[in-house]
């Protein structure tokens, strides 16, 4: 599967533990979105992010929330001690680094916090 | 900052007829892109049809075509022939001109609800 990469597709964790979401992008592509969907809303852009550079985190939470895309492997958004509110879809999105911009999205991984 | 509005939380539409979903967006740039996104209940986000502000012409794509109308700043879908698998909620989305520090970040409007009765 040549596609965007999410996992894993569904978590549950505690209040007050950490979530941690992973995204691999498509082959070739070099830059990564987060989006974040609550329940009957549409998408809110979090974070963009090229390999080991943060271009723009504008719709990230100040606190508990970070995210990473190293030099190898795959992207990371972090949720330390999540609460009920962090209860989501997130979605991670990848383009190549030159083209029509074409956003290619993965199937989400959808947050539970009990 | 540019904002999308989609004003329909739901609509339907019987099997077979044609149905248009309304956008309207703010924006003070004149180069941009302009998309229509589907998400089936399984929440993978599909691409249905794609805009460039400066091309005159609508989109069409297949049984799908827009009606961009840039001054108004509107950008409405029609779907023809509508299928039970049209059933969906369908997002209009913004995305500026690419830039170093965007990229290609996109702005959605909230979604419009399709239900397609057979």
């Amino acid at each position: 599967n040549a596609g965007v990469m999410q996992n894993p597709r569904h978590l549950v964790r505690r209040r007050g533990q950490e979530a941690r979401l992973r995204c691999s992008p498509m082959k070739g592509h070099s830059h990564v979105y987060w989006y974040r969907q609550l329940p009957e809303e549409g998408l809110k852009f979090m974070v963009y992010l090229q390999k080991e550079n943060i271009i723009d985190e504008s719709g990230m939470p100040k606190e508990r929330f970070s995210a990473e895309f190293p030099k190898e492997g795959p992207s990371i958004l972090r949720i330390q001690q999540v609460v009920r509110g962090d209860s989501a879809a997130y979605f991670c999105a990848s383009s190549p680094r030159t083209g029509n911009g074409e956003l290619f999205f993965g199937e989400g991984s959808r947050l539970t916090v009990l | 900052a540019q904002t999308v509005t989609q004003s329909q939380p739901e609509m339907s539409v019987q099997e077979a007829e044609t149905v248009t979903l309304s956008c309207t967006y703010d924006t003070s740039e004149s180069d941009y892109y302009l998309f229509w996104y589907k998400q089936p209940p399984s929440r993978q986000m599909i691409l249905v049809i794609r805009q460039e502000a400066y091309k005159q012409q609508n989109a069409t794509e297949n049984r799908f075509s827009v009606n961009f109308q840039k001054a108004a700043k509107s950008f409405s879908l029609k779907i023809s022939d509508s299928q039970l698998g049209d059933a969906a909620m369908y997002f209009c989305a913004y995305r500026s001109a690419p830039r170093e520090t965007s990229g290609s970040r996109l702005t959605f409007g909230e979604g419009t609800q399709l239900t397609v009765n057979p």
